[in-house]
């Protein structure tokens, strides 16, 4: 059964330290997005990459995140460094692009104290 | 732009049918539809693209008036596993970018 993967599920962290999330996109999905969920902003794109190359960042806070996709198998979300305004649901999501919708990791739970 | 999705909440009993709306200000190329439960991912239901689609699948479909930007999801006969939150996802072209709605809460009782 073909799923995103993300890890670490739950992440507890002080804040001024680094914090890297993981994804592992469904094999043959050439569009990876990752995605910020909070109660206030709901759902906002952060950035999404086609055939690993970056298209779009402009969601993302450029002073304190990164993100990037080494390898067609992994896609990564760095955040250096963390701040409590950052604690939110973050979310992997890939596809096929014009073909299929967003098919979403579990996510990972960030707390920054 | 985040288009606007209406109702905002909505109860239900089951067995009864419920809309969904989404419209944007901006001309669409496609929409998504997707239910997330407490505490869950988003699950993704369906894509429309421009040209007046409809959609659908077991009791849940759609359709899309791309001169009017405006979807609609569209919920019969609901079932208990229906609830959670609905989100409604637009782009503007072929590029995938999506703008999220801010959801409808829909909750189906006994």
């Amino acid at each position: 059964d073909a799923r995103v993967t993300q890890t670490p599920r739950h992440k507890v962290t002080e804040m001024g330290q680094e914090v890297t999330m993981r994804c592992q996109p469904i094999l043959g999905h050439n569009t990876v997005f990752w995605y910020r969920q909070t109660m206030m902003q709901g759902l906002e794109l952060l950035a999404y990459f086609r055939n690993r190359a970056p298209l779009d960042d402009s969601g993302m806070p450029k002073d304190r995140f990164s993100a990037e996709m080494p390898d067609a198998t992994l896609a990564t979300l760095k955040i250096q460094p963390s701040e409590p305004r950052d604690s939110a649901v973050y979310f992997c999501a890939s596809g096929l692009e014009g073909v299929t919708g967003r098919f979403f990791g579990e996510g990972s739970r960030l707390t920054v104290l | 732009q985040q288009p606007v999705q209406s109702p905002q909440a909505v109860i239900l009993r089951e067995g009864e049918d419920a809309v969904i709306n989404c419209s944007s200000s901006k001309a669409l190329y496609s929409v998504h539809w997707y239910r997330q439960k407490h505490g869950e991912a988003p699950i993704f239901l369906m894509i429309l693209l421009k040209g007046g689609e409809q959609k659908g699948h077991d009791k849940i479909s759609a359709s899309f008036n791309e001169k009017k930007q405006q979807s609609s999801l569209y919920l019969t006969a609901s079932q208990l596993s229906y609830s959670g939150t609905y989100f409604c996802g637009t782009a503007t072209g072929t590029a995938s970018k999506l703008t999220f709605g801010t959801g409808t809460r829909l909750q189906v009782t006994l």
